[in-house]
């Protein structure tokens, strides 16, 4: 398996515009995690999937953020409208079990 | 509320020397304990994990853990450093029910001198 998918890798957008961030699951996974890294907060959870349904999504920062997890391969991570203070590296996770296995991250930098 | 405190910013090792990163967790039952690397502009790899069981874990590129219930701690080990190990560290408990979702301690950095 290639491991979790996450695109881009980088991202750069204007203040004030839309991100959508994405990520492929390991196939067979049921839990899926998103992930901020700043060097501030360090790595929190935003929202927690399991069978694609959002469980628990009391990280997430504001109402500009949004994720959905249409199917068992896909889920997004959207800020619309972005701010500079959202510039972070997100994570996704995914898991069948008791181990959570990380994609390498999007690196978001909004000016 | 759970919580990983990793009490040291940054750590400085010569290579082939002893390592110890230190990880206090804050939990209200037997916690699940893990520990991942994270190399730069990478994502995060699990070393190690702890369920239940006997309390030394063994994990990979011969990293070892070892958990105390008594003093809350699950410190990472590692007899010989090599200069491949620099990266940030990061200690992790995992919830209950849930054991892969994690909350993560703030990270030590590993530098290697030659």
């Amino acid at each position: 398996d290639a491991g979790v998918i996450q695109s881009p890798r980088h991202e750069v957008t204007e203040m004030g515009q839309e991100v959508t961030l994405r990520c492929k699951p390991i196939s067979g996974h049921n839990s899926l995690f998103w992930y901020r890294q700043t060097m501030m907060r360090g790595l929190e959870l935003l929202i927690y999937f399991n069978n694609n349904v959002p469980i628990d999504d009391s990280g997430m920062p504001e109402d500009r953020f949004s994720a959905k997890m249409p199917n068992a391969s896909f889920s997004t991570l959207k800020i619309q409208p972005s701010e500079p203070r959202d510039s972070a590296v997100y994570f996704c996770a995914s898991s069948k079990d008791t181990e959570a296995f990380f994609g390498q991250g999007t690196r978001l930098t909004v000016v | 509320a759970q919580s990983v405190t990793q009490p040291d910013i940054h750590i400085t090792v010569s290579e082939g020397a002893s390592l110890e990163l230190r990880c206090n967790y804050s939990y209200g039952a037997t916690p699940y304990l893990f520990w991942y690397v994270q190399s730069p502009g990478q994502g995060l790899q699990l070393l190690l994990k702890y369920f239940s069981g006997d309390t030394l874990v063994q994990g990979i590129k011969g990293f070892e853990a070892e958990f105390k219930r008594s003093q809350s701690s699950f410190n990472l080990r590692k007899p010989s450093v090599h200069w491949s190990d620099a990266a940030e560290y990061f200690c992790a408990v995992g919830a209950h029910g849930t054991a892969s979702k994690l909350t993560f301690g703030t990270g030590t950095r590993l530098q290697v001198t030659l």
